[in-house]
């Protein structure tokens, strides 16, 4: 069964203080991984696309890499704004359009 | 500007009603879907719609019926509402299937 996992299900971290969240899958001929950003009271908002493995996206203090098992969000130097729940997901190959999410990586990061 | 709308934020009601959630998207995208939040703030896809036609259909109760009258709307209604159906239910939107959806920011239900 397609799965996805994320660890760990909290992050407390100082402000400057980098850190990496991670997402296993179980998925043959993954048709993409996705980061996305939640906060309260709000949708997820998207971050980035890795298709296959050695890839690396970048965008401000996030950093995303791509293996053939699992995907890791980089955060160097984060601020009190980053704070979040962070989701990942994954497109199957067997369903068009299907996205399975993890259970996301609720960060505080603490001035 | 807002790129996917839901309406309304907040829906209370009594267990046995018959309720909708309404969808816009003005991204010119293809593809729309509904999720489902959990108290875990586990997302589980329900639907998903191509141009109009039904192209997932997840293991949920029949009383769960989704509507596009055209590629721009998607609503959801449900009868019979149900204690177990309270949760946050989000629609999103993708310019082809396999691309980043994007998420409108949630209809929160609570069956009384």
């Amino acid at each position: 069964e397609d799965q996805v996992t994320q660890s760990p299900e909290a992050l407390r971290l100082q402000e400057g203080e980098s850190s990496s969240l991670n997402c296993s899958y179980t998925v043959s001929g993954l048709r993409g991984l996705f980061w996305y950003r939640q906060d309260p009271g709000k949708g997820p908002e998207f971050l980035f696309t890795l298709y296959s493995a050695g890839e690396e996206k970048e965008k401000e203090r996030l950093k995303a890499t791509l293996t053939k098992k699992e995907s890791f969000l980089h955060i160097t130097a984060p601020k009190p704004e980053d704070s979040a729940t962070y989701l990942c997901a994954v497109h199957p190959p067997s369903n068009t359009g299907k996205l399975i999410f993890g259970q996301g990586t609720t960060l505080q990061v603490k001035p | 500007d807002t790129a996917v709308s839901q309406t309304p934020k907040y829906l209370v009601t009594q267990m046995g009603n018959d309720k909708s959630i309404k969808c816009e998207q003005n991204l010119g995208h293809d593809t729309m879907y509904w999720y489902k939040q959990d108290s875990k703030k586990f997302l589980k896809i329900m639907f998903s719609y191509n141009n109009k036609e039904l192209i997932i259909n997840e293991t949920v109760p029949n009383r769960f019926s989704p509507k596009s009258p055209d590629k721009a709307h998607l609503n959801l209604h449900i009868n019979s509402l149900e204690l177990g159906d309270s949760a946050v239910y989000f629609c999103a939107s993708s310019q082809v299937e396999e691309g980043p959806q994007h998420f409108g920011d949630g209809t929160r239900l609570s069956i009384l």
